[in-house]
């Protein structure tokens, strides 16, 4: 089955600095993968996605960026603030109603 | 998206007995999933649960363990039976809101302690 390896396991940054968290994923058939956000006794918040078919896609400060070939995939964050602070999950699946595998996830800490 | 809740939101059990989860949607959806959420961790799906008919176990979670029902497109549970400590988890459900959708949408969570 698919196993996703995400890197760091925790993150410091100062305010206003980028961000990166990187994933890894095994099962090349994985052709969607979200992100989440999960604040402290808070349920994961979907912050971006990506599709197979795409190699990167921006919102805002995030972005995302896929590679295939690769099977890894990261988020970036840039200019970073305070209310970034939090645990972040990538995850991996068939897409549609496939189950998701997370990887064990990375807290970021920004400091002020 | 879709709109998620469970109950109870927390419980303090003892060992050796069950809960039973709600999570009711505020749409109709096809799947349902369960994870688990062991303190400081990731997320694990339990299972996979699909309206009539059985739900489908992840490896290490057994039927006996988790009864599941889903009697309907918006509503499902998970029973949590003979707890132990090692049970004490946040508890989750989510789900696909469209048939052509990929993104997954989780409820607020259980917190469960087991004492």
């Amino acid at each position: 089955g698919e196993n996703v390896e995400q890197h760091p396991s925790t993150l410091s940054v100062q305010e206003g600095d980028s961000a990166v968290i990187k994933c890894t994923y095994s099962d090349s058939a994985s052709n969607y993968f979200p992100w989440y956000k999960q604040e402290l006794g808070k349920r994961p918040q979907l912050i971006i996605d990506i599709r197979s078919n795409v190699g990167e896609k921006k919102d805002q400060r995030i972005a995302v960026t896929l590679n295939k070939t690769a099977k890894h995939f990261s988020l970036h964050i840039t200019e970073t603030q305070p209310e970034d602070s939090a645990v972040y999950f990538c995850a991996a699946s068939m897409g549609g109603n496939t189950p998701l595998v997370f990887g064990k996830g990375t807290r970021l800490s920004v400091i002020a | 998206s879709a709109v998620i809740s469970q109950k109870p939101s927390r419980d303090i059990c003892q060992r050796g007995t069950s809960l039973t989860i709600q999570c009711q949607v505020d749409s109709q959806v096809t799947m349902m999933f369960w994870y688990r959420q062991q303190p400081g961790q990731s997320l694990t799906l339990i299972a996979t649960a699909n309206q009539g008919s059985e739900a489908t176990y992840e490896s290490g979670f057994v039927i006996d363990k988790f009864p599941i029902s889903r009697p309907n497109l918006t509503f499902s549970t998970l029973t949590v039976s003979n707890m132990s400590p090692e049970d004490s988890s946040i508890y989750l459900c989510s789900v696909v809101p469209g048939p052509v959708e990929d993104t997954q949408y989780f409820g607020p969570g259980t917190r469960l302690t087991v004492l």
